[in-house]
Parts: structure tokens; sequence; C-alpha cells
């Protein structure tokens, strides 16, 4: 069974400072997807970024980067330089390498960016 | 733009009133799946197509239904919403090969 552990339940940063979401992931499959999503207060999901499992390259999008190693089974996420609309929940999940599996997700991590 | 629109973006239901909820795709994808999302949690699958074939959760109570009549279009039915049905519906699409999913815009449902 596929499993993804997200320890923290709620950061409180001030604007400007470094952020880091740590997620942890258990499969018992050799090939998978990480994502990282963002859902705003307003509710919907919005898709960061998606990781093959035999792609162990860190990456970096704008203030936005990723750590993926799969030794320690983690995708960590950091925010670099935070601002106030980077408030959110941020979820990580996990899905099986095929074009349809569902997708299973941590319980979410809510940030909170003060000005 | 293509996309998954969900509509109404808030539905208020009674109590024990039967309530549909739509959710189209533009994306021509040929899964769909409902999530439903209660408050401080994590979305949780309901169901998903695949094509026209049906794939419910185990735990997935009776009371939700899902139609597909086609690619574009899926419903999800609550027969007898209950005050523990209110929660965050949202649909999202993927295709065979794509390894990615478009989630819509959800809708927020109230019971009263």
């Amino acid at each position: 069974a596929q499993k993804v552990t997200q320890a923290q339940t709620e950061i409180s940063v001030v604007e400007k400072e470094d952020v880091t979401l740590d997620c942890v992931y258990e499969t018992r499959d050799t090939t998978y997807y990480l994502f990282w999503y963002k859902q705003p207060p307003s509710g919907e999901l919005v898709f960061l970024i998606r990781r093959n499992s035999f792609d162990e390259q860190n990456e970096i999008s704008g203030r936005y980067s990723w750590n993926f190693q799969k030794s320690t089974s983690s995708f960590n996420f950091t925010i670099t330089a935070s601002q106030v609309v980077d408030s959110a929940v941020y979820f990580c999940a996990l899905s099986e390498a095929t074009g349809y599996s569902t997708l299973t997700f941590g319980k979410g991590t809510m940030l909170l960016v003060s000005p | 733009d293509a996309m998954v629109i969900q509509n109404p973006r808030y539905q208020v239901t009674q109590f024990g009133k039967p309530v549909t909820l739509s959710c189209s795709q533009t994306l021509n994808h040929n899964v769909m799946y409902w999530y439903q999302q209660k408050s401080s949690q994590a979305p949780k699958l309901l169901f998903h197509y695949y094509d026209k074939d049906f794939n419910n959760e185990a735990d997935t109570p009776d009371n939700f239904q899902s139609r597909r009549p086609n690619t574009s279009f899926c419903f999800l039915d609550i027969r007898s919403p209950g005050l523990g049905d209110a929660a965050m519906y949202l649909c999202a699409t993927s295709s065979e090969g794509n390894y990615g999913y478009t989630f819509g815009s959800g809708t927020r449902l109230t019971v009263v």
C-alpha cells in the first residue's frame, strides 16, 4: 500500500523567511510519481510539480525548489523568501507510474506567511 | 484553454434532498475522478471512471453515485445528503500516458 506522510501540520513564518515542507512516502513500486499541490483558501488544487522516481535531480522554479532523495523516501519542498501569497495548504501526493492510477495524498501542511 | 469545469462553485442543499454535482472537461482525458475533501483533511477518492468503466472505492458510501454519459461529462449524485457530507468535492481528469492530473476548482457543498 502507498502512504504519504507530511508530519508538519502547520508552519508559521514571517515574510522573506525560507521554509521547507517535508514529505516522506512509502511504496512498493519501483516506478512512481511524486507531486506537490498548493491549495489556497479558495479551494482549488494548483499543480506545482511532478517528479518521476527515476529522476533524482533537484529542481528549482523561481522561489520554489524540490529535493528528492530516494534513499530516504523523501520529497521536500522549499520556498525561498516566502511571501504572503504563499499562504496555503500544501499537499504532497504519490501515484503509480501508470496513466490512470489514483493519487494518494498526504494530510497537508498549512503554511501561514505573515507580513 | 482546455480545462476541467465544475458547477456550481457553491451548492446548498437540504438534509435528505438529492443533489447532483457536475464536472466537464475539454481535455479529452479518458479518466475522471471524484474526490471528497472535508475541512482540514486531504482529498479522499470516492470513485473514478476509466473510459466507461466505473471503479468504486471500497469505503465509498452507497449514498454516493456517479454517472458518466460521455467522455466530457461526469456527475456526482448524493441520494440523501447528511450533515456529514458537507465538504469540497473535487473533480479531476487524467489520460493514460499523460501521467498528470488536472483538477477542477471544486464544488463546496453545504447541507442544511
